[in-house]
Formats: structure tokens, sequence, C-alpha cells
């Protein structure tokens, strides 16, 4: 079964420090790839998705992922943090044509920006 | 455009109460539901989904049903409530693209 990897529970930032948030997959074949957010309090929203072409996505707030199709990841980066950006983030994957589709979801990044 | 609604948005529910969280999707038709739940420290894990009315998909054994009396409404359930069925419950519905967008969420305390 297709499983995805977080590879940090808690993150801890200084603003304007530099982003990775680590994402690996278990899946051999192709996948859609996908980082959510879930700011505090509010409901989890898309930053990103990644299907075919370029490797690099860019998404909203500055965010970008790279797939690594031979290491199975697709890693979160941001340049420069800010404290707006203190949130939980979500690495999923789902396989096209597969179970109807559905997201299979990675436990969970949060990341906490200090002011 | 697509809206996802789902209530109440905060449950607190003794042990072996009932239980009804409620999800209505509005501007698509035949979507595909789903209910997750997100427990702390397991992140997402999906429930059931449902490609149409009256059918539903279960992926974990559970003490939850849901059901989807109506094209654009999923219901989860259950008869009576176990402290382990504590946790933030999400609704979603599948777009274009395989992309999938989820509800505001229903925080379930279970005491």
């Amino acid at each position: 079964a297709q499983s995805v990897s977080q590879h940090n529970h808690h993150v801890i930032l200084s603003e304007a420090a530099s982003l990775e948030l680590g994402c690996n997959y278990s899946y051999g074949g192709t996948v859609n790839l996908f980082w959510y957010v879930q700011y505090p309090g509010q409901h989890l929203q898309l930053l990103l998705k990644y299907f075919s072409g370029d490797p690099l996505v860019k998404g909203i707030k500055g965010f970008e992922a790279e797939f690594i199709k031979s290491k199975f990841s697709f890693n979160l980066r941001k340049p420069s943090v800010q404290w707006s950006d203190t949130a939980e983030y979500f690495c999923a994957v789902t396989v096209p044509g597969g179970s109807q589709g559905n997201l299979i979801f990675g436990k969970g990044t949060k990341l906490s920006v200090k002011p | 455009s697509q809206t996802i609604h789902q209530w109440p948005a905060t449950l607190v529910q003794p042990v072996g109460s009932p239980l009804s969280l409620e999800c209505t999707v509005e501007g698509t038709s035949n979507p595909n539901l789903y209910w997750y739940r997100q427990a702390a420290g397991r992140g997402l894990q999906l429930l059931f989904y449902s490609v149409g009315i009256g059918q539903i998909s279960s992926e974990v054994p559970q003490n939850l049903s849901a059901s989807r009396p109506q094209d654009r409404q999923f219901i989860l359930s259950s008869k009576k409530l176990l402290l382990s069925d504590s946790g933030f419950y999400l609704c979603a519905w599948k777009g274009t693209g395989n992309t999938i967008y989820f509800g505001e969420g229903s925080w379930l305390t279970v005491v």
C-alpha cells in the first residue's frame, strides 16, 4: 500500500530563515503529489500540487516544491519564512486511476515561526 | 463556485451517546465525497468515501458509519461513541484533477 512519510514532526524557525520540509512517498508508478496547509483555527487548504511536467512547482505565498522521482520525494521549500507561515503542513499523494483518487496523507509537520 | 460546509464545528458528547456530523457540497453534482479524521500525532486518515447516493466504502473498521441520502449530502454517524472517537473530522470532495477540497472541520470531544 502507498504511504507518505514526513520526516519532521515539529520545526521551529526564526523569521527570514529558509524552510525545507521533507516528504517521501512509497509507490513506484505515476503519482499526483500535494502539499496542504492548515493555519491555526482554519481548514485545510491546498498549497500546491504536482501532476506532470516541470518538477519544480510553485504554489501560493512563496512556497515551492520539487518532485525528484529517483528519490520518491516532494520536499516543500520557502526561501524566507514569516511569522504568518506558522501552521501545520501535510504532504499527500494519490495514484491516478487508483481507488477513487483517494489521498494518502503524511502525519504532518508543525511549523512554528518565531517573530 | 463550489463550496463545502460541515457542522457542527465543535461537539462535546458523553461516551455512549450518538453522533451525527453533516456535510453538504454546493456548486457541483455527483461529487466523490470523503470523511477524514485527524487525530493528534496521526495525520489524516480516510474513514469513508462515496461515489454516489447510497454508495459508501469504508476504509478502516471502526465504530462509525456514513450515509449519503442525497447527491450533495454526506453524514457521519455513530450509535454509541467511544473515547477513542475524539478527533477532528473533515469532510471533503474531489474536484478536477484529483484535487481534494476540505470543509472547515468538526472538533469532536468524547468525555
